[in-house]
Parts: C-alpha cells; structure tokens; sequence
C-alpha cells in the first residue's frame, strides 16, 4: 500500500519569502508519480507540479519547485517569492501502483501568507 | 474551453437515502475518477472510470456505485447515506489513451458538498 505523509499541518510565512512543504511518500512500486495540488477556500484542486520516479532533474513550473530526493523517499515543494494568494491548503499525492491512476492524497499543509 | 464540471454544488441528504451527484469531464478528456474529501482530510479515491466501465476502485463499500456515459460525463450514486458519507466530492478527469505520451495530470472540479443529516 502506498502512504503520502505530511507532517506540518500549518505554516506561517512572510509575504515575498520562500516556503518549503514536506512531504515524504512510501511505496513499493518502482515506478510512480509524485504531485503537488493547492486547493483554495473555494474547494477546487489545483495542479501545481509533477515529478516522476525516472526523472533526472526536480520538476519545475514557475515560482513552484519540487525537491525530490528518491533515496530519502521525500518530495518537499518549495515555493518562491510567496504571495498573499498562495494562502491555501496544499497536499501532496501519489499515482497509483501498477501505473494506475488513483491518486493517494496526503492530509495537507494549510500554508497562511502574512503581510 | 471548459474545465470539469459538476452538480449540484450543495446537497442535503437524510441518512438512509440515495443520492447523485453528476460530472462533465474537461473537453478531449475520456477518464473520469471520483474522490471523497472529508472535513479536514486530504482526498480519498473511490474509483475512476473508463470506455464506460469502472477501471480502478479504492477501498469503498459497494455503496458507492458510478457509471460513465457515451460523452464521457459521469455519476456517482451513493445508496443507503450514512452521517459519515458527508464530505465534499470531487471530480478529476484525464486523457490516458490515444496520445503518444498519456497525460499524468488530472483536472479535477469544484466539487459538491453532500451533507447527510
């Protein structure tokens, strides 16, 4: 069976500086994908980033970067130059075993942008 | 172009009754899954659907029941609500076939609140 775990439940940061997610993953497929969604108040799950397994180099897209360290069996997200909008829940997920495209969820991180 | 749909957005429910919820897919898209977000929880996986049959299924009762329409939309039936059965569902839809390389990513909707009283 796969696990996302995520371990801080909230986050305070400051407008403008860089915050990092963690996540760590279990499972025994050696092939899988990792995700990163961010769901506003409003309830929908937005895509953020993807790493797969094989890939060489961390995922990125825009201000989102994804630390992936296959050994450690982690995926910490790391966000730039934080905005008050990316105030959200944000949770970390797996594609299924055997390719299958299931996702499992971790609980999430509540991250809060102050001023 | 349209994103993933979904309705209605709010439901009450009477524990013991049935209940559907209904999903269009992002256009071009030909696989849907559904997922049940409790209050507080990351979202659990129910089952995903493809070519009209149910394709995957996470580990939920037999209460939960779905099917996939010719135009790819979808619904989830849930029979005989319990208290536990209120969350939020939500709708991802994806493109697994046809391309050279399959996408990954998953569109997922804005959800409708079930509440069962």
């Amino acid at each position: 069976a796969q696990k996302i775990t995520q371990t801080q439940p909230g986050m305070f940061v400051q407008e403008k500086e860089a915050v990092t997610l963690d996540c760590t993953y279990d499972t025994s497929d050696p092939s899988y994908g990792l995700f990163w969604y961010k769901q506003p108040s409003s309830g929908e799950m937005i895509f953020l980033i993807y790493q797969g397994s094989y890939d060489q180099q961390n995922a990125t897209e825009g201000r989102y970067s994804l630390n992936f360290q296959k050994a450690r069996k982690s995926a910490n997200l790391v966000i730039s130059a934080s905005q008050l909008g990316d105030s959200a829940m944000y949770f970390c997920a797996m594609k299924g075993e055997g390719g299958a495209d299931g996702l499992t969820f971790g609980k999430g991180t509540h991250l809060i942008i102050q001023p | 172009d349209a994103g993933v749909t979904q309705s209605p957005t709010h439901l009450i429910k009477t524990r013991g009754q049935q209940v559907t919820l209904r999903c269009s897919p992002k256009s071009g898209h030909d696989t849907v899954s559904w997922y049940q977000q409790a209050l507080g929880q990351g979202p659990q996986f129910i089952f995903q659907y493809y070519e009209e049959e149910e394709r995957q299924r996470g580990n939920f009762p037999d209460r939960f029941s779905g099917h996939q329409f010719p135009n790819y939309s979808s619904e989830l039936n849930v029979n005989a609500l319990l208290l536990g059965d209120s969350a939020l569902y939500l709708c991802a839809s994806s493109f697994l076939f046809g391309q050279s390389e399959p996408t990954y990513e998953q569109y997922f909707g804005p959800g409708t609140r079930l509440t069962v009283t």
